[in-house]
């Protein structure tokens, strides 16, 4: 009975390097949320997608930040190029369709430290 | 525009007091309301949700809420608060119709608990 599964839990980069993060939702569920949090803030809506489909990005920065969910493996988050900006804890959550949809399954989280 | 209000940053009561942390809403109608509590470096986890119905709801950990259409409000509440209760609480909404699913999240309000 796995919940949402993140990894890694913590992720260091210098400035300029690549940072993929890593989702796994519950089994069982299709539809994957990305949360953006910076220190003293609430959780911002970054992406949601389905299986191979991207539903609405309207929360991703327009530059270096890309996310995908192939049809087998994991959601992947992807910022090029990081900033001292990107340093925030990189939720996701899962949910297992449209009945139910609004309720999110949270993963632990990925805490981004840029160097 | 859709936002949430969390007046409070920052809450301390002594363990066995009551407790009630206040969350208020902007939305275009009445959305699904949820409460989340974080523990430090860790994830997200469902407290209680309000879909429809009974305007009192009740969730895990003793905790209830009380949805008030008139004052756009969701408060949380606690009887008696345990020393285990220390934790960020946040208050999130999310739209009925025409979307995608995603959360709108307050910025937190942080418990501390005194012995």
């Amino acid at each position: 009975n796995a919940g949402v599964m993140q990894n890694p839990r913590h992720l260091v980069r210098r400035r300029g390097q690549e940072a993929r993060l890593r989702c796994s939702p519950m089994k069982g569920h299709s539809h994957v949320y990305w949360y953006r949090q910076l220190p003293e803030e609430g959780l911002k809506f970054m992406v949601y997608l389905q299986k191979e489909n991207i539903i609405d990005e309207s929360g991703m920065p327009k530059e270096r930040f890309s996310a995908e969910f192939p049809k087998e493996g994991p959601s992947i988050l992807r910022i090029q190029q990081v900033v001292r900006g990107d340093s925030a804890a990189y939720f996701c959550a899962s949910s297992p369709g449209l009945v139910g949809a609004h309720e999110q399954f949270f993963g632990p989280g990925t805490r981004l430290t840029v160097l | 525009a859709q936002s949430v209000t969390q007046p409070d940053i920052h809450i301390t009561v002594s363990e066995g007091a009551s407790l009630e942390l206040r969350c208020n809403y902007s939305y275009g109608a009445t959305p699904y309301l949820f409460w989340y509590v974080q523990s430090p470096g860790q994830g997200l986890q469902l407290l209680l949700k309000y879909f429809s119905g009974d305007t009192l709801v009740q969730g895990i950990k003793g905790f209830e809420a009380e949805f008030k259409r008139s004052q756009s409000s969701f408060n949380l509440r606690k009887p008696s608060v345990h020393w285990s209760d220390a934790a960020e609480y946040f208050c999130a909404v999310g739209a009925r119709e025409g979307s995608q699913g995603n959360l709108i999240f307050g910025k937190g309000t942080k418990l501390s608990v005194k012995p």
